[in-house]
Protein backbone atom coordinates (compact mmCIF):
# COMPACT_ATOMS: atom_id res chain seq x y z
CA UNK A 1 0.00 0.00 0.00
CA UNK A 2 0.86 3.63 0.29
CA UNK A 3 2.98 4.68 2.50
CA UNK A 4 5.42 7.72 3.16
CA UNK A 5 8.30 7.47 5.50
CA UNK A 6 9.97 10.46 7.59
CA UNK A 7 13.50 10.10 9.73
CA UNK A 8 12.05 10.97 13.57
CA UNK A 9 14.35 13.65 14.83
CA UNK A 10 16.48 16.29 14.13
CA UNK A 11 18.39 18.59 15.65
CA UNK A 12 20.31 21.97 14.75
CA UNK A 13 22.08 24.61 15.64
CA UNK A 14 20.43 27.95 15.97
CA UNK A 15 21.24 29.93 12.22
CA UNK A 16 22.04 26.79 10.71
CA UNK A 17 20.08 25.27 7.77
CA UNK A 18 17.63 22.23 8.59
CA UNK A 19 16.89 19.51 5.95
CA UNK A 20 14.00 17.54 6.80
CA UNK A 21 13.77 14.34 4.17
CA UNK A 22 10.74 12.50 3.18
CA UNK A 23 10.51 9.19 0.80
CA UNK A 24 6.88 8.16 -0.68
CA UNK A 25 6.07 4.90 -2.29
CA UNK A 26 3.47 5.73 -4.54
CA UNK A 27 4.19 6.76 -8.18
CA UNK A 28 1.02 8.41 -8.86
CA UNK A 29 1.11 11.01 -6.38
CA UNK A 30 0.42 14.33 -7.65
CA UNK A 31 0.47 16.98 -4.62
CA UNK A 32 3.35 16.10 -1.73
CA UNK A 33 2.73 18.40 0.95
CA UNK A 34 4.69 19.48 4.02
CA UNK A 35 2.84 20.95 7.37
CA UNK A 36 4.34 22.01 10.75
CA UNK A 37 2.69 21.22 13.78
CA UNK A 38 3.39 22.93 17.00
CA UNK A 39 2.72 21.61 21.05
CA UNK A 40 -0.41 21.03 21.41
CA UNK A 41 -2.19 22.26 18.13
CA UNK A 42 -3.13 21.67 14.73
CA UNK A 43 -1.20 21.18 11.34
CA UNK A 44 -0.41 24.21 9.61
CA UNK A 45 0.21 24.27 5.94
CA UNK A 46 3.47 25.48 5.07
CA UNK A 47 3.82 24.49 1.16
CA UNK A 48 2.96 22.11 -1.47
CA UNK A 49 4.56 21.00 -4.49
CA UNK A 50 2.37 19.70 -7.59
CA UNK A 51 4.53 16.12 -8.77
CA UNK A 52 5.70 17.97 -12.61
CA UNK A 53 7.94 20.95 -10.94
CA UNK A 54 11.85 20.09 -8.82
CA UNK A 55 12.08 23.03 -6.86
CA UNK A 56 9.62 25.22 -4.93
CA UNK A 57 11.04 28.62 -2.62
CA UNK A 58 8.69 30.63 -0.43
CA UNK A 59 11.06 32.95 1.77
CA UNK A 60 13.08 30.90 4.01
CA UNK A 61 11.32 27.02 3.07
CA UNK A 62 12.54 25.36 -0.34
CA UNK A 63 11.35 22.20 -1.39
CA UNK A 64 13.48 19.69 -3.47
CA UNK A 65 11.34 17.21 -5.54
CA UNK A 66 12.90 14.05 -7.18
CA UNK A 67 10.42 11.94 -8.58
CA UNK A 68 12.81 9.45 -9.80
CA UNK A 69 13.40 8.25 -6.44
CA UNK A 70 10.38 9.34 -4.79
CA UNK A 71 12.12 11.74 -2.78
CA UNK A 72 11.18 14.72 -1.29
CA UNK A 73 13.21 17.76 1.13
CA UNK A 74 12.11 20.56 2.96
CA UNK A 75 15.41 22.90 3.94
CA UNK A 76 14.59 25.89 6.27
CA UNK A 77 17.50 28.33 6.09
CA UNK A 78 18.51 30.42 8.90
CA UNK A 79 16.68 28.04 11.42
CA UNK A 80 15.30 29.71 14.23
CA UNK A 81 14.41 28.55 18.07
CA UNK A 82 10.45 29.51 16.79
CA UNK A 83 10.82 26.74 14.21
CA UNK A 84 11.74 23.85 16.69
CA UNK A 85 7.86 21.84 15.78
CA UNK A 86 7.21 18.41 14.57
CA UNK A 87 6.92 18.11 10.21
CA UNK A 88 4.88 16.27 8.23
CA UNK A 89 5.35 15.23 5.02
CA UNK A 90 1.69 14.13 3.38
CA UNK A 91 1.19 13.00 -0.50
CA UNK A 92 -1.89 12.82 -2.49
CA UNK A 93 -2.86 10.97 -5.83
CA UNK A 94 -5.80 10.60 -8.48
CA UNK A 95 -6.93 7.98 -6.49
CA UNK A 96 -6.79 8.88 -3.22
CA UNK A 97 -10.10 11.05 -3.13
CA UNK A 98 -8.66 13.97 -1.88
CA UNK A 99 -7.77 12.20 1.50
CA UNK A 100 -3.94 12.56 2.56
CA UNK A 101 -1.29 10.29 3.26
CA UNK A 102 1.02 11.41 5.63
CA UNK A 103 4.55 10.53 7.63
CA UNK A 104 5.18 9.88 11.35
CA UNK A 105 6.52 13.49 11.62
CA UNK A 106 10.24 14.68 12.02
CA UNK A 107 10.91 16.45 15.17
CA UNK A 108 12.71 19.45 14.84
CA UNK A 109 14.64 20.31 17.55
CA UNK A 110 16.49 24.05 17.50
CA UNK A 111 19.56 24.82 19.68
CA UNK A 112 20.79 28.39 21.17
CA UNK B 1 -11.55 35.58 10.59
CA UNK B 2 -11.98 32.56 8.29
CA UNK B 3 -10.70 29.04 9.99
CA UNK B 4 -11.62 25.67 11.49
CA UNK B 5 -12.92 25.56 15.16
CA UNK B 6 -12.71 22.62 17.44
CA UNK B 7 -14.54 22.69 20.67
CA UNK B 8 -13.68 21.12 23.10
CA UNK B 9 -9.93 21.60 23.22
CA UNK B 10 -9.43 18.99 26.20
CA UNK B 11 -12.87 16.26 27.17
CA UNK B 12 -13.18 13.38 29.67
CA UNK B 13 -15.01 10.49 28.89
CA UNK B 14 -16.58 7.85 31.46
CA UNK B 15 -16.41 4.39 30.13
CA UNK B 16 -20.16 3.41 28.55
CA UNK B 17 -20.39 6.80 27.66
CA UNK B 18 -20.90 8.62 24.21
CA UNK B 19 -19.11 11.78 23.34
CA UNK B 20 -19.40 14.38 20.82
CA UNK B 21 -16.54 16.57 19.24
CA UNK B 22 -17.39 19.32 17.63
CA UNK B 23 -15.72 20.99 14.15
CA UNK B 24 -17.12 24.03 12.81
CA UNK B 25 -15.57 26.30 9.49
CA UNK B 26 -16.66 29.00 8.06
CA UNK B 27 -14.36 28.59 5.01
CA UNK B 28 -17.09 27.18 2.54
CA UNK B 29 -15.32 24.45 2.51
CA UNK B 30 -17.19 21.34 0.43
CA UNK B 31 -14.93 18.87 2.11
CA UNK B 32 -14.03 18.01 5.74
CA UNK B 33 -12.14 15.34 7.48
CA UNK B 34 -11.25 14.08 10.93
CA UNK B 35 -7.74 12.36 11.97
CA UNK B 36 -6.88 10.90 15.08
CA UNK B 37 -3.43 11.43 16.17
CA UNK B 38 -1.36 9.18 18.47
CA UNK B 39 2.12 10.06 20.27
CA UNK B 40 4.94 9.34 17.94
CA UNK B 41 2.14 8.44 15.25
CA UNK B 42 1.19 10.04 11.77
CA UNK B 43 -2.39 10.82 11.56
CA UNK B 44 -5.46 8.11 10.98
CA UNK B 45 -8.19 9.02 8.68
CA UNK B 46 -11.15 8.21 10.72
CA UNK B 47 -13.96 9.73 8.67
CA UNK B 48 -14.13 11.92 5.96
CA UNK B 49 -17.31 14.25 3.90
CA UNK B 50 -16.59 16.12 0.45
CA UNK B 51 -20.37 16.76 0.43
CA UNK B 52 -23.40 17.36 2.80
CA UNK B 53 -25.56 14.67 3.89
CA UNK B 54 -22.42 12.03 2.53
CA UNK B 55 -19.54 10.36 3.99
CA UNK B 56 -17.09 7.72 3.86
CA UNK B 57 -14.96 5.84 6.49
CA UNK B 58 -11.83 6.17 6.51
CA UNK B 59 -8.70 4.07 7.72
CA UNK B 60 -10.26 3.67 11.63
CA UNK B 61 -14.07 4.32 11.60
CA UNK B 62 -14.95 1.74 14.24
CA UNK B 63 -16.48 2.83 17.06
CA UNK B 64 -16.78 6.06 15.39
CA UNK B 65 -19.70 7.95 13.58
CA UNK B 66 -20.20 11.42 11.75
CA UNK B 67 -23.13 13.41 10.69
CA UNK B 68 -23.06 16.60 7.94
CA UNK B 69 -26.38 18.07 7.84
CA UNK B 70 -24.58 21.71 7.38
CA UNK B 71 -21.63 22.02 5.40
CA UNK B 72 -19.70 24.04 8.14
CA UNK B 73 -20.31 21.28 10.40
CA UNK B 74 -18.68 17.88 11.12
CA UNK B 75 -19.29 16.27 14.03
CA UNK B 76 -17.22 13.62 15.27
CA UNK B 77 -18.58 10.69 18.20
CA UNK B 78 -16.50 8.78 20.08
CA UNK B 79 -19.24 5.87 21.20
CA UNK B 80 -18.57 3.38 23.75
CA UNK B 81 -17.44 0.77 21.72
CA UNK B 82 -14.29 2.12 20.85
CA UNK B 83 -12.02 0.73 23.50
CA UNK B 84 -9.07 3.15 23.36
CA UNK B 85 -9.94 6.58 22.60
CA UNK B 86 -7.61 8.54 24.62
CA UNK B 87 -5.83 10.70 21.47
CA UNK B 88 -5.48 13.97 20.01
CA UNK B 89 -8.57 14.37 17.04
CA UNK B 90 -8.19 16.65 14.37
CA UNK B 91 -10.49 17.97 12.16
CA UNK B 92 -9.98 19.44 8.79
CA UNK B 93 -11.61 20.70 5.61
CA UNK B 94 -10.74 21.34 1.97
CA UNK B 95 -12.29 23.23 -1.41
CA UNK B 96 -12.90 21.68 -4.11
CA UNK B 97 -12.21 22.74 -7.74
CA UNK B 98 -14.54 22.17 -10.16
CA UNK B 99 -16.30 19.54 -7.52
CA UNK B 100 -13.23 17.76 -6.80
CA UNK B 101 -11.23 17.76 -4.02
CA UNK B 102 -8.72 15.80 -5.00
CA UNK B 103 -5.07 17.74 -4.84
CA UNK B 104 -6.79 20.40 -2.59
CA UNK B 105 -4.54 20.90 0.73
CA UNK B 106 -6.12 20.38 4.06
CA UNK B 107 -6.27 22.72 6.44
CA UNK B 108 -6.56 21.72 10.35
CA UNK B 109 -8.10 23.26 13.36
CA UNK B 110 -6.27 23.02 17.06
CA UNK B 111 -7.54 20.05 17.94
CA UNK B 112 -9.29 17.84 21.00
CA UNK B 113 -7.62 16.14 23.14
CA UNK B 114 -9.49 13.29 24.46
CA UNK B 115 -8.80 11.40 27.96
CA UNK B 116 -10.66 8.46 29.80
CA UNK B 117 -11.85 9.16 33.18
Amino acid sequence: GEDVEQSLFLSVREGDSSVINCTYTDSSSTYLYWYKQEPGAGLQLLTYIFSNMDMKQDQRLTVLLNKKDKHLSLRIADTQTGDSAIYFCAESNEGSQGNLIFGKGTKLSVKP
Amino acid sequence: DGGITQSPKYLFRKEGQNVTLSCEQNLNHDAMYWYRQDPGQGLRLIYYSQIVNDFQKGDIAEGYSVSREKKESFPLTVTSAQKNPTAFYLCASSNSDRGRVRNQPQHFGDGTRLSIL
